[in-house]
């Protein structure tokens, strides 16, 4: 069955340092990979969107990248800010509309 | 940009009766919705497809007689828990897409809080 791997323990940086998140999938290829924000008691927040035929994307002091051959997407948070501490979810999506959602990894930012 | 709008986000009842949770497409206009299940430290679960003016499509193992879906228009999809039990307290989110095509990122609702006890 499909399964998305996201590291469960949280990840712990200081601030302005770079927070890298890991996004490993099996059983599947997807034509699209997302990433989510969610803060607790809330819905998550779309934050970037990648597709199978591109590397990586930027969208400010974020950064994807995408790599169907080894199937893993790597998300990254440049100069972090303790306003990023925060579940960022990894979803993968197909052409249909069916979006299946990792359980998230937990990130904090010390000031 | 595109809102969800869910409601309530907190019920607490009492075991055996319903709960009705609202999701609404507050500026823009949703055929499809889609309603998650969350439990603490876990994935979202994407319970079921809600298609404006047809049945809703359930993944497997959700109870259809236990998860009403209704989306009666194109602003509005509902899910009713029938008789509710604490094994059904839990984290309920909708969602919707603002744009035709499964490439559109989903807009979420802040999830409705289901205690029963």
């Amino acid at each position: 069955s499909q399964k998305i791997e996201q590291n469960s323990e949280a990840l712990n940086i200081q601030e302005g340092k770079t927070a890298t998140l890991t996004c490993n999938y099996t059983n599947y290829s997807p034509a699209y990979l997302q990433w989510y924000r969610q803060d607790p008691g809330r819905g998550p927040v779309f934050l970037l969107l990648i597709r199978e035929n591109e590397k990586e994307k930027r969208k400010e002091r974020l950064k994807v990248t995408f790599d169907t051959t080894l199937k893993q997407s790597l998300f990254h948070i440049t100069a972090s800010q303790p306003a990023d501490s925060a579940t960022y979810l990894c979803a993968l999506g197909g052409g249909g509309f069916k979006t299946i959602f990792g359980a998230g990894t937990r990130l904090f930012v010390k000031a | 940009g595109a809102v969800v709008s869910q409601h309530p986000s907190r019920v607490i009842c009492k075991s055996g009766t319903s709960v009705k949770i609202e999701c609404r497409s507050l500026d823009f206009q949703a055929t499809t919705m889609f309603w998650y299940r969350q439990f603490p430290k876990q994935s979202l679960m994407l319970m079921a497809t809600s298609n404006e003016g047809s049945k809703a499509t359930y993944e497997q193992g959700v109870e259809k007689d236990k998860f009403l879906i209704n989306h009666a228009s194109l602003t509005l999809s509902t899910l009713t828990v029938a008789s509710a039990h604490p094994e059904d307290s839990s984290f309920y989110i909708c969602s919707a897409r603002d744009m035709a095509g499964g490439y559109s990122p989903l807009h979420f609702g802040n999830g409705t809080r289901l205690t029963v006890t």
